[in-house]
């Protein structure tokens, strides 16, 4: 079975500019959450979404945005690029939301803002 | 006080070499915990759970301390394929919503 995909590998924009990623979960997996890491750090969280419903949010602006559609893949949106936005996105997937639930992590997108 | 705590590391050692990480997290109602291992511009990959009776797979052997708010890994003969950052995650799982809280990772080099 195909594991968690993500969507461009890499990806460069200029400052200001919009950005939108995708990721597609395990077969069978209805949770999708999103990651922010940036160099020498963990993986910060984003967002989190079981059947199309956002469950969480973390510590980011509203420049950050995401969504679920039916078939539980998921789209994470930057508008207003920062600099600081240049990180590694990470995009994990999980059969629900409990606790104990094991996520399991795609290859990420590499985002460079110039 | 960030909510997971690493040893800041790197750790260098030699082939063959137990090494020990530690990790410390603040929130007292974390009900789960993991370590997951990142190789370098890759993705995190579960290694283990981590439970409080503690629990072993092959050389790795973890152990959670929940008075004391502590998890261990520890590795046992180090191989070359071990080299990674090794990063210590507590879920919080509260409400309707289970995210992963990492903490910063602990570098291991195992050298010849």
């Amino acid at each position: 079975d195909a594991g968690v995909t993500q969507s461009p590998t890499h990806l460069i924009k200029t400052r200001g500019q919009q950005v939108t990623l995708r990721c597609s979960p395990i077969s069978g997996h209805k949770s999708v959450s999103w990651y922010q890491q940036v160099l020498g750090q963990g993986p910060q969280f984003i967002f989190q979404y079981y059947e199309k419903e956002e469950r969480g949010r973390g510590n980011f602006p509203d420049r950050f945005s995401a969504r679920q559609f039916p078939n539980y893949s998921s789209e994470l949106n930057v508008n207003a690029l920062l600099l600081g936005d240049s990180a590694l996105y990470l995009c994990a997937s999980s059969l629900a939301v409990k606790s104990g639930e094991t996520q399991y992590f795609g290859p990420g997108t590499r985002l460079l803002v110039l | 006080r960030k909510e997971v705590e690493q040893d800041p590391g790197p750790f260098n050692v030699p082939e063959g070499a137990t090494v020990a990480f530690n990790c410390t997290y603040s929130n007292s109602a974390s009900q789960s915990f993991f370590w997951y291992r990142q190789d370098c511009r890759k993705e995190p990959k579960l290694l283990m759970s981590v439970y409080s009776s503690g629990n072993e797979d092959g050389r790795f052997t973890a152990q959670l301390n929940r008075a004391s708010q502590y998890i261990s890994l520890l590795i046992r003969d180090s191989k070359l394929s071990d080299s990674a950052t090794y990063l210590c995650v507590v879920n919080n799982y509260g409400g309707s919503q289970g995210n992963l809280i990492f903490g910063k990772g602990t570098k291991l080099s195992v050298k010849p």
